[in-house]
């Protein structure tokens, strides 16, 4: 039931870059969200965009919303090693009972 | 917000048998859902858990090899039934409050490995 593609798949930058990760899904959806999960831990909700916004932000977060090519980006400004982990798009398709469809993920590596 | 519980956080498992996996939440939620993560994957959803009647499978999945209860708002269970070694995954607990902000809130996860 996986609706999302992110890529990259993997990323590795050094702390103080930005990282721009990428997600597209297949159908109309809701809202979009993402979410940050450190290794062999649960799921931490960073940030929701609904399907008649274009752009959020949140702290050094910014996350865009393409409804038209069915695309996100979540870019993390000035990282940190702390920033380390995986990040997983996830939709609400549209008339689905709002349950939560995640992408692949991309899994962010930042180097002190 | 909301406080997730799950138990146990992780088991090792012989083949042929069978675990339930709890989940409690702190606060009244609306909707709880059951996800698997395989390892070095993303999260699959399982079912939707509703309460007082039985759940919603998603595609793949069936009540006879997953049976959940949702006895009340703030309370699920998910049985992995007659396990095999594929069934070693993290199996995570989420749930929606009532102020419906739409994001979900998840438990730390049960991480299963069946020999």
């Amino acid at each position: 039931s996986q609706q999302g593609e992110e890529d990259p798949q993997a990323l590795s930058i050094q702390e103080g870059e930005n990282a721009t990760m990428n997600c597209s899904y297949k159908t109309s959806i809701n809202n979009l969200q993402w979410y940050r999960q450190n290794s062999g831990r649960g799921l931490v909700h960073l940030i929701l965009i609904r399907s008649n916004e274009r752009e959020k932000h949140s702290g050094r977060l910014r996350v865009t919303l393409d409804t038209s090519k069915k695309s996100s980006s979540l870019l993390i400004t000035a990282s940190r090693a702390a920033d380390t982990a995986s990040y997983f798009c996830a939709t609400v398709p549209y008339n689905q009972g709002g349950k939560l469809i995640f992408g692949q993920g991309t899994e962010l590596s930042v180097k002190p | 917000s909301a406080v997730i519980s799950q138990k146990p956080s992780r088991d090792i498992c012989q083949r042929g048998t069978s675990l339930t996996i709890q989940c409690q939440v702190d606060s009244q939620v609306t909707m709880m859902f059951w996800y698997r993560q395989q390892p070095g994957q993303s999260l699959t959803l399982i079912a939707t858990a509703n309460q007082g009647s039985e759940a919603t499978y998603e595609s793949g999945f069936v009540i006879d090899k997953f049976p959940i209860s949702r006895p009340n708002l703030t309370f699920s269970t998910l049985t992995v039934s007659n396990m095999s070694p594929e069934d070693s995954s993290i199996y995570l607990c989420s749930a929606t409050t009532v102020t419906n902000t739409g994001e979900l809130f998840f438990g730390e996860g049960s991480r299963l490995t069946v020999l």
